[in-house]
């Protein structure tokens, strides 16, 4: 079945980019929304975003001036990259598989099926 | 943002206690809500989504309902491995939004 695993620095410096890196192994890339959620610390879930297989993307507004996710399909992974950290990003980060349902005119990122085992990140001098 | 309230937040119960977990939208959301369970140190895993269908592979002791704006997760019996927080999501408009987690634990 897929299995979704994250992978980047631990320890990030304030004012720096936090960048991970979600594999998906076990099937495609294709045909789904690919996700980042973040937990504070003893905290609950935030979405950050998503991308979906073709590209297009859908940010968190409140992270959306800091927030970059990209995929690259040849590899079957897909990025995330956060700004400006502060102490506040400090954070379990996971990559999560969305789920897409479809109205009579659209579709949509719904719920997230499938997730990695998630990394911490700590952002500290 | 749509904000997601869950009552309560934490709950006590004992093994065989049938127990209710609420959560209620800012908006209404029709029926784009799932839960998820997570246990200290693990991943959140997908419970039921559509507000009450079941994802495979977990047990019928679980249900859920309800649409608009009020929900409500169900564990008819609990067992020992039940004991861990509950989320409710919406995903009726962007961001997806998750409830704080009610934190059930052993009695």
């Amino acid at each position: 079945q897929v299995q979704l695993q994250e992978s980047g620095p631990g320890l990030v410096k304030p004012s720096e980019t936090l960048s991970l890196t979600c594999t998906v192994s076990g099937g495609s890339i294709s045909s789904y929304y690919w996700s980042w959620i973040r937990q504070p610390p003893g905290k609950g879930l935030e979405w950050i975003g998503y991308i979906y297989y073709s590209g297009s993307t859908n940010y968190n507004p409140s992270l959306k001036s800091r927030v970059t996710i990209s995929v690259d399909t040849s590899k079957n992974q897909f990025s995330l990259k956060l700004s400006s950290v502060t102490a506040a990003d400090t954070a379990v980060y996971y990559c999560a598989r969305g789920v897409g349902y479809c109205s009579s005119t659209s579709c949509a990122h719904g719920y997230m099926d499938v997730w990695g085992k998630g990394t911490t990140v700590t952002v500290s001098s | 943002a749509i904000r997601m309230t869950q009552s309560p937040s934490s709950l006590s119960a004992s093994t065989g206690d049938r127990v209710t977990i609420t959560c209620r939208a800012s908006q209404g959301i029709s029926s784009y809500l799932a839960w998820y369970q997570q246990k200290p140190g693990k991943a959140p895993k997908l419970l039921i989504y559509a507000a009450s269908t079941l994802q495979s592979g977990v047990p019928s002791r679980f249900s859920g309902s309800g649409s608009g704006t009020d929900f409500t997760l169900t564990i008819s019996c609990l067992q020992s491995e039940d004991f861990a927080t509950y989320y409710c999501q919406q995903y009726y408009s962007y961001p997806p939004t998750f409830g704080q987690g009610t934190r059930l634990e052993i009695k």
